[in-house]
């Protein structure tokens, strides 16, 4: 099964301080990986991926083969930055894959 | 086309009946997932088609669970005999195939809570 883990339930950090979101990753094959947020009271949306290597609201995700991350990061938080983030394996499959998504970090960016 | 549409949004029913879903995907999109999310949870894998083919179906799915793509655009779930387990919300995805990783367009959800 392609199983992504994100070992903090809950962040809490002040507006402007650093945003580190955790994701580790245990994949057989070369990885493929999302990072989806979901606003309050919004459905799930892609945030960024990691083949197109690009910021999205500055924030940014690089994949680290050696320690099997996925880590989404952004310099400084503000306030609407508050939401749920999942990490997440692509929509594509392969036979036997089970898509285990990330069970979700909740962000809050207190004022 | 506004996206992926559910219906319907929030469903009650009582223990032992049976409940069907339905998901309407992205005109051009030809596959479709089904997700359950319970509080506090990600998304849980359900099933998947490609067009109208059920590929593959999560090995923890009660065979009381069912899906159908008949003609490959709209998706039904249904779930038989319904237990208070089964509370949750249900998510359908959708996408189109891509060279690489095909980012999924989620529904709002149904919400699903058996009495």
């Amino acid at each position: 099964a392609q199983r992504v883990t994100q070992p903090e339930k809950l962040l809490s950090v002040f507006k402007g301080a650093p945003v580190e979101l955790k994701c580790n990753y245990s994949y057989s094959g070369s990885p493929e990986l999302f990072w989806y947020v979901q606003y309050s009271r919004q459905r799930l949306q892609l945030l960024l991926r990691h083949i197109s290597r690009e910021s999205i609201k500055g924030f940014t995700a690089d994949l680290n083969k050696g320690e099997t991350s996925f880590h989404l990061k952004k310099p400084f938080a503000q306030e609407e930055d508050s939401a749920m983030y999942y990490c997440a394996p692509p929509g594509s499959m392969d036979s036997n894959y089970q898509l285990i998504w990330g069970a979700g970090t909740k962000l809050i960016i207190k004022p | 086309d506004t996206g992926v549409s559910q219906d319907p949004r929030h469903k009650i029913t009582k223990r032992g009946q049976n409940v069907t879903f339905r998901c309407d995907p992205i005109s051009e999109h030809n596959r479709l997932y089904w997700y359950r999310q319970t509080l506090g949870q990600g998304p849980e894998f359900l099933t998947y088609f490609q067009n109208e083919a059920q590929l593959e179906k999560s090995r923890l799915l009660s065979d009381r669970f069912s899906a159908e793509r008949p003609k490959g655009s709209f998706s039904t779930l249904e779930i038989q005999r319904t237990e208070q387990g089964d509370s949750a919300m249900y998510l359908c995805a959708s996408s189109k195939t891509s060279g690489r990783g095909d980012e999924q367009f989620f529904g709002p959800g149904t919400r699903l809570t058996v009495l």
